[in-house]
């Protein structure tokens, strides 16, 4: 079974500075990747994810993400954040199961922009 | 529609009651995810529709917890019996079949 770590629970960050969030992950195989955004009070919005090919992926709101799969990683950054960022982020991971995507996430990463 | 939709978004139960939680997909996908989020989790899966077949309902934690689908679109969650460990929030999520799933608001349930 696929697994998801998100080491750094709270992350806080000066409004203009870079951004990485942490993701490492566990499966067997080529995995889908995918950050999604959220905020107080909303569901999930899908940021980026990775399906195959190019290992750097550009999203939404300027982030973007590489993947390595020697690290089994698939870190999440944006080089200048804006106020408007602060919210919560899940790394998830995608696996095949009988023709649908089981995904699993993690437990969150939240964001803190100080001005 | 737009995008995927819940109702309600909030509700109230006291231990003991059922509750019905309903959501309304993007118009054509074909799967239909359910996620129960505790406070300070990321979601975790509950069960899977395709069309109106539950595929997979390896995620529902008890059998007080139900799912449905019956003509392939709108999907109900449907907890009976509630506890205070169900107080949580249910996301349900759509998808193009194998492709990246699309999140409603989600029902924030309080169980007193």
């Amino acid at each position: 079974a696929q697994s998801v770590t998100q080491p750094d629970i709270h992350i806080t960050v000066s409004e203009g500075a870079s951004l990485e969030l942490r993701c490492n992950y566990s499966y067997g195989a080529t995995p889908y990747l995918f950050w999604y955004v959220q905020s107080p009070g909303q569901g999930l919005q899908l940021l980026l994810k990775y399906f195959s090919g190019d290992t750097l992926v550009q999203g939404i709101k300027g982030f973007e993400a590489e993947f390595k799969r020697s690290q089994s990683s698939f870190n999440l950054r944006k080089p200048s954040v804006h106020w408007s960022d602060a919210a919560e982020y899940f790394c998830a991971v995608g696996a095949r199961s009988g023709g649908y995507q089981k995904v699993t996430f993690g437990i969150g990463t939240k964001l803190q922009v100080i001005p | 529609g737009a995008g995927v939709s819940q109702s309600p978004r909030y509700k109230v139960a006291k231990r003991g009651q059922d509750v019905a939680l309903r959501c309304d997909p993007i118009s054509g996908h074909v799967s239909l995810f359910w996620y129960q989020q505790a406070l300070g989790q990321g979601p975790e899966f509950l069960t899977y529709f395709q069309n109106e077949a539950q595929l997979d309902k390896s995620g529902l934690p008890s059998d007080r917890f139900f799912a449905e689908r019956p003509e392939g679109s709108v999907s109900t969650l449907k907890i009976q019996r509630t506890q205070q460990e169900d107080s949580a929030v249910y996301l349900c999520a759509s998808s193009l079949w194998r492709y990246e799933q699309y999140f409603g608001p989600g029902t924030r349930l309080t169980v007193t």
